[in-house]
């Protein structure tokens, strides 16, 4: 059975910081990854999605990375800000099965 | 552009009532999901269908049933609510099949009284 963890669970950094998010997943039999944000009480904003075939995606200040061998993924916050304040969560979709299988996410807050 | 619209947005219901939600794709999305969010928790899929197919299964329970109609939309129909089943509701969609990106709607509240 697929799990994805996240790390860390909470990150709180100050304006202007670049940071990194961490997922890692136990089957590398993927599909593809996908970084969704979610703002509190609301729905999934996806940011990025990664194919398996694919090492990073970029949009923006945002840069997620994939190591399939591994089991790992990231994703580069650079020059955060404020509105950056929300949980992220990442997903593997598995080669078989339509599910999305998720993190329990990194709830991060960027001080201003 | 268009996304998946799905309603209601909040509900509430009592224990052993039923419950319908409602989702509609985005036009010409083939494919529709839906996830289970528990406060505190991340989504857990539920269920999926793909040209009115059931196409996947996941941790939904028995008293859950689903269906997904000729325009596409899809409706998830809860009997006997637990106060459990106190979540969030999400709908995704992607066209041509699950390999390609779910887009999620906002969501439906429901809280169990």
């Amino acid at each position: 059975k697929q799990e994805v963890t996240q790390i860390p669970a909470a990150l709180s950094v100050p304006e202007g910081e670049n940071l990194v998010l961490n997922c890692s997943f136990t089957d590398s039999a993927i599909y593809n990854l996908q970084w969704f944000r979610q703002d509190p009480g609301k729905g999934l904003t996806s940011l990025l999605l990664i194919q398996s075939s694919q090492r990073e995606q970029t949009s923006g200040r945002l840069n997620a990375s994939l190591d399939k061998s591994s089991g790992r993924s990231t994703l580069y916050i650079a020059a955060s800000q404020p509105g950056d304040s929300a949980t992220y969560l990442c997903a593997v979709k598995e080669t078989s099965g339509s599910r999305l299988t998720f993190g329990e996410g990194t709830q991060l807050t960027v001080n201003p | 552009a268009a996304g998946v619209i799905q309603s209601p947005r909040h509900l509430i219901k009592e224990k052993r009532e039923t419950a319908t939600l409602k989702c509609y794709p985005i036009p010409r999305h083939d494919t529709v999901y839906w996830y289970q969010q528990g406060p505190g928790q991340d989504p857990q899929f539920l269920i999926s269908f793909y040209e009115k197919m059931q196409s996947d299964k996941g941790s939904i329970p028995d008293r859950f049933s689903a269906q997904q109609f000729s325009d596409y939309h899809s409706e998830l129909n809860m009997s006997s609510l637990e106060l459990g089943d106190s979540a969030l509701y999400f709908c995704a969609s992607s066209l041509g099949g699950s390999h390609q990106p779910q887009h999620f709607g906002d969501g439906t509240r429901l809280s169990i009284l």
